[in-house]
């Protein structure tokens, strides 16, 4: 296992369309983390996982926006009718539940939406 | 609300310079604290951490006191090499077991000149 990964890297989509992002935890973490990091800020929290329930959102995940981990592995992130302000790089963690907050995180995707 | 404020950047140092990079925080309960680093082209890595008052947390030859007093977590390292140029991110968890999703600050480009 080589750590979390996220498929595809780089996206680039015209404004309306929808794009879904992938992303492979480490196979033993139980929690999974979506974030969002524009250019010169922090990474702000998305989402989260616990296994297969999606058990916190952050009011940042607007009604196009929408994630899945079915059976507790690799997760999805939708969104929908893309916006130029969704320009960003998307990046998901994994932790497992000993350590929860020790999140080992993937290269990100970084969405364009032109 | 819980929030990580960061001296801004960027630093820019020559070589086996000492770096400081100051960093407060705000949080409701006890927040664990934690240093990321990105580099140029790569994913957030954990750098160091600690989990309450008084812990220091070190690793590669950087280290980060938590202060409770002070509600700070300032980075330092003796002695900087070109290979440290990268940003570096301050944050917190909340340990309340819910998601303890980190709060990052908005980070602090470092650049090491030879």
């Amino acid at each position: 296992d080589t750590g979390v990964s996220q498929d595809p890297r780089h996206k680039i989509t015209k404004r309306g369309q929808n794009v879904t992002f992938r992303c492979d935890p480490i196979s033993e973490h139980n929690r999974l983390y979506w974030y969002r990091q524009t250019l010169g800020q922090g990474p702000e929290f998305l989402t989260y996982f616990q296994n297969e329930a999606q058990l916190e959102k952050s009011r940042l995940l607007s009604d196009r926006f929408s994630a899945e981990r079915p059976k507790g592995s690799f997760s999805t992130l939708e969104i929908q009718r893309t916006e130029q302000g969704d320009s960003a790089m998307y990046l998901c963690a994994s932790s497992y539940w000993t350590d929860p907050a020790e999140a080992f995180f993937g290269q990100g995707t970084r969405l364009t939406v032109v | 609300g819980n929030s990580v404020t960061q001296m801004e950047g960027p630093v820019t140092l020559s070589e086996e310079a000492f770096l400081t990079i100051n960093c407060t925080y705000t949080a409701t309960g006890y927040p664990s604290l934690f240093w990321y680093v990105q580099y140029p082209g790569e994913g957030l890595q954990l750098l160091l951490k600690a989990t309450k008052a008084d812990d220091k947390g070190s690793n590669k030859g950087f280290e980060a006191t938590y202060r409770k007093e002070t509600t700070s977590f300032h980075l330092e390292k003796g002695s900087v090499q070109v290979s440290d140029s990268a940003v570096y991110f301050c944050a917190l968890s909340i340990a309340k077991g819910g998601s303890e999703k980190l709060v990052f600050g908005k980070g602090t480009k470092l650049t090491v000149n030879p």
